[in-house]
């Protein structure tokens, strides 16, 4: 049973670009958390969706990034615009159930660096 | 301010010795997980406890969750080189800046073995 799988591992952008991080939760796990986790700082709750549906985003920047969860396919965080504030691990977690019933699994993680 | 503060920042410890981890709280926890991320990789997870006073064992590793419930404390009996890395508490405190569906997290206790 294939853990949640992020990609790309490593993602290098330049400012101005879009970068796209891909995550495909767990076998039977409909809900799905993006965290950020910025040098210094923990790790910090983004957004959390379930299939097809957002359903608290109170973590995300109001501008430039944005996330969905399609009814096929992986989920994907979106930054337009990148800067380079926005160079940071981007972990993605997958659980059965809402986060406060069970544990989260969480990916490898992705690290955006923007030059 | 820190929802969760984890102490030490940082430890080192010498192969064999114990030692302990906490995390505190300024709000009731209504779910407490331990995570351990070994560096550039994922979160694994650890222990999760839910009641005041729980304590939960794996290996040589123990967590408990105190009384009222603002506190929870990791023990590392006879430590290893495996068990170096980042040790994250992440809680449900009801809400995650303004939703109820995302951990908090602290910021890490960084973990150092010495041979």
């Amino acid at each position: 049973n294939a853990g949640v799988m992020q990609n790309p591992r490593h993602l290098v952008r330049r400012r101005g670009q879009e970068a796209r991080l891909r995550c495909s939760p767990m076998k039977g796990h409909s809900h799905v958390y993006w965290y950020r986790q910025l040098p210094e700082e923990g790790l910090k709750f983004m957004v959390y969706l379930q299939k097809e549906n957002i359903i608290d985003e109170s973590g995300m920047p109001k501008e430039r990034f944005s996330a969905e969860f399609p009814k096929e396919g992986p989920s994907i965080l979106r930054i337009q615009q990148v800067v380079r504030g926005d160079s940071a691990a981007y972990f993605c977690a997958s659980s059965p159930q809402r986060v406060n019933t069970g544990e989260l699994f969480f990916g490898e993680g992705s690290r955006l660096t923007v030059l | 301010s820190q929802e969760l503060e984890q102490s030490p920042q940082s430890l080192i410890v010498q192969e064999g010795k114990n030692l302990t981890i906490n995390c505190t709280s300024s709000k009731t926890l209504y779910g407490l997980y331990w995570y351990k991320q070994k560096y550039g990789e994922g979160l694994i997870f650890l222990m999760m406890l839910q009641k005041g006073g729980e304590e939960k064992s794996h290996e040589k590793i123990t967590a408990k969750l105190d009384e009222k419930k603002q506190q929870s404390s990791l023990h590392i009996t006879a430590s290893q080189p495996s068990h170096a890395g980042i040790y994250l508490c992440g809680a449900d405190i009801g809400y995650s800046g303004g939703g109820a569906d995302g951990l908090t997290f602290g910021k890490g206790t960084h973990l150092i073995i010495q041979p």
